[in-house]
């Protein structure tokens, strides 16, 4: 089981908007910014989201993040069939010196 | 272009021992801290090894602690993960990945080597 907690599974109908949670702790999210992964079925990790809500600049402005305490959320709006994917986030925990991944949630676009 | 790959990985013996390399190119290694995560068949993403810059700085994930040893060859482009003591649950698709501002912003991601520890 993971330190950071993510829902297994979200889904939306296209058009719609999604969000994914994330929830740790005061040692990782509560003090060190929280970063979004998308993985493409059978394809590499790609960063989404970083220090808690910015994005690189090839990543629409479709996908959005913010944090409040210890808890972290992923939003996209406008769904489209090509976002079904995994999503993780992660963020650096403090007391333990390890980078932390969530457990991960798959997005389901119906 | 900034390109990470990821080469070593095979078949191995519980017990036994094999060397990840990672070559970089399209981006200036040595200024860089780096990552190895990997993710066993249908499981999710675990953080395994990081390495900062200069190459003085490591950190691990309990579950290779001790038998795992990240470095890198700044003047070779190259990032290393020599993994001893293999046991069956290091199974995975060995990623790379180069950490930029955090440790926990992987911002450029090789396309994974695969390792299987197997008798």
């Amino acid at each position: 089981q993971s330190v950071l907690a993510q829902p297994p599974s979200v889904s939306a109908a296209p058009g719609q908007k999604v969000t994914i949670s994330c929830s740790g702790s005061s040692s990782n999210i509560g003090n060190n910014y929280v970063s979004w992964y998308q993985q493409l079925p059978g394809t590499a990790p790609k960063l989404l989201i970083y220090d808690n809500n910015k994005r690189p600049s090839e990543i629409p402005d479709r996908f959005s993040g913010s944090k409040s305490g210890t808890s972290a959320t992923l939003g996209i709006t406008g769904l489209q069939t090509g976002d079904e994917a995994d999503y993780y986030c992660g963020t650096w925990d403090s007391s333990l010196s390890v980078v932390l991944f969530g457990g991960g949630t798959r997005l389901t676009v119906l | 272009e900034v390109q990470l790959w990821e080469s070593g990985g095979g078949l191995e013996q519980p017990g036994g021992s094999l060397r990840l390399s990672c070559a970089a190119s399209g981006f200036t290694f040595s200024s860089y801290a780096m990552s190895w995560v990997r993710q066993a068949p249908g499981k999710g993403l675990e953080w395994v090894s990081a390495i900062g810059s200069s190459g003085r700085s490591t950190y691990y994930g309990d579950s290779v602690k001790g038998r795992f040893t990240i470095s890198r060859d700044n003047s070779k482009n190259t990032l290393y993960l020599q993994m001893n003591s293999l046991r069956a649950e290091d199974t995975a698709v060995y990623y790379c990945a180069k950490a930029v501002l955090d440790w926990e912003t992987l911002d450029v991601w090789g396309k994974g080597t695969t390792v299987t520890v197997s008798s």
